[in-house]
């Protein structure tokens, strides 16, 4: 069954850098990776998705890359700001489920 | 705007009990489902279901159940509580059948056994 690895689990970046998330999936069926942020205390909310007829996807700060070869993809987020502290989620669809990585902890310095 | 809810924000129930968490959509969504979340552990699918009456296992049933008698409505039922299913249970909805569209959370029950 499909398999999501994500990394790293906790990630401080100064406010204004950059911030990067990997993940892995296993099952070369997988044609959909959606992310989620959770801010604390707060429920899952799907932040950008792409699918795999496509390599990248961008929405304002927010880049997803998809290299299906290697079965990689990656959240980038640019001049990161305070709100985007929070714990993201990578996912991978697999049959009628999505599977979700274990989330990283993004915390932005001042 | 889709609203998820969920029965209870916090519940301490005793070791042995039957609890039930129940959860409401109100946007005709096919797709309901219940995932637990630990510290360390992420989101983890522990039913889910594409209709009425159907139920389909996910990663880690084992000590629950569950139910579907009415679309808007999908029912986790723990029958006899342990510690170990001390968690927080999130609830989640999506339009419909198949995996690629955007699921909708519920705010999460914390539940405690004790």
């Amino acid at each position: 069954g499909e398999n999501v690895e994500q990394h790293p689990s906790t990630l401080s970046v100064q406010e204004g850098d950059s911030a990067v998330i990997k993940c892995t999936y296993s099952d070369s069926a997988s044609n959909y990776f959606p992310w989620y942020k959770q801010e604390l205390g707060k429920r899952p909310q799907l932040i950008i998705d792409i699918r795999s007829n496509v390599g990248e996807k961008k929405d304002q700060r927010i880049a997803v890359t998809l290299n299906k070869t290697a079965k990689h993809f990656s959240l980038h987020i640019t001049e990161t700001q305070p709100e985007d502290s929070a714990v993201y989620f990578c996912a991978a669809n697999r049959d009628d489920k999505i599977i979700f990585g274990k989330g990283t902890r993004l915390h932005i310095l001042p | 705007d889709v609203k998820v809810t969920q029965s209870s924000r916090y519940l301490v129930k005793r070791t042995g009990e039957k609890v039930f968490l129940e959860c409401v959509q109100d946007m005709d969504h096919e797709n309901m489902f219940w995932y637990r979340q630990d510290p360390g552990l992420g989101l983890r699918l522990i039913y889910f279901s594409y209709d009425v009456k159907m139920k389909e296992k996910g990663d880690i049933p084992e000590g629950y159940s569950v139910s579907r008698e009415k679309k808007e409505r999908f029912s986790l039922i723990l029958e006899s509580a342990s510690t170990n299913q001390t968690s927080m249970y999130l609830c989640a909805s999506s339009l419909s059948a198949g995996s690629s569209y955007e699921q909708y959370f519920g705010p999460g029950t914390r539940l405690t056994v004790t």
